[in-house]
């Protein structure tokens, strides 16, 4: 089937060492987005790709990035996780930006020690 | 700038039971896209409806029905015969049309369906 896989599902990192949380689609939609969720809130929007171009929230803390190698893969990247920093990371796709409905993945679950 | 409403944070109900979640959304633009997510306990966001401003018949899909009204600006879904597997969080959200469009969420709304 086609969909939106995120890995790994969980992760563990140290406080202040660099983690990477990858997204992969067989959906073929231009836009990928990456959304960090906690505990009993809304999810928030970092940034989004539509093709290669990359759009960054005014919010979003320099400590995350993302790169898009190609159409199928997103990755983000946290340079230098802090506490505040564990949180449901989610990714989603979509053909188009506004119109079309998101599908998410089903998000890595990041915990910081 | 846009806005969506869940005024109710988290409703209870037993097994059978009809229930209906609010949804009150702001937007300045005339064209905007209105969805609804459920998000069970394991953590995906599942897509259930999308509407757009200008449809707004109302639609029903089994034991899901959403009534859409521009009038009072609401995207109101109803659960009709709630059975334990829809407790979840159920989200809506709004998007406007352009290239800088963005999804705007609620604050979601956390449904507990007792047997």
């Amino acid at each position: 089937d086609a969909m939106v896989i995120q890995n790994p599902r969980y992760q563990v990192t140290q406080f202040g060492k660099p983690v990477t949380l990858s997204c992969s689609q067989t959906l073929n939609h231009n836009v990928m987005y990456w959304y960090q969720q906690k505990s009993s809130q809304a999810p928030k929007l970092l940034f989004h790709y539509y093709d290669k171009d990359f759009n960054n929230e005014a919010d979003t803390p320099d400590n995350f990035q993302s790169r898009r190698p190609n159409t199928s893969f997103c990755f983000l990247d946290i340079r230098s996780p802090g506490l505040g920093d564990a949180a449901m990371y989610l990714c989603a796709t979509s053909n188009r930006r506004g119109s079309e409905p998101q599908h998410f993945g089903d998000g890595t679950r990041l915990s910081i020690l | 700038a846009q806005k969506v409403t869940q005024a109710q944070t988290e409703i209870s109900v037993v097994e059978k039971e009809d229930v209906t979640l609010d949804c009150v959304y702001e937007t300045r633009d005339t064209t905007y896209y209105l969805f609804w997510y459920k998000q069970p306990p394991s953590g995906e966001l599942v897509f259930l409806i999308r509407r757009n401003s200008f449809d707004e018949q109302n639609e029903i899909s089994g034991r899901y029905s959403w009534n859409f009204q521009k009038s009072t600006s609401s995207f109101n879904f109803t659960i009709t015969a709630s059975q334990v597997v829809d407790s979840a969080v159920y989200f809506c959200a709004l998007s406007e049309r352009g290239a800088n469009s963005k999804l705007t969420f609620g604050k979601g709304i956390t449904l507990s369906v007792r047997p």
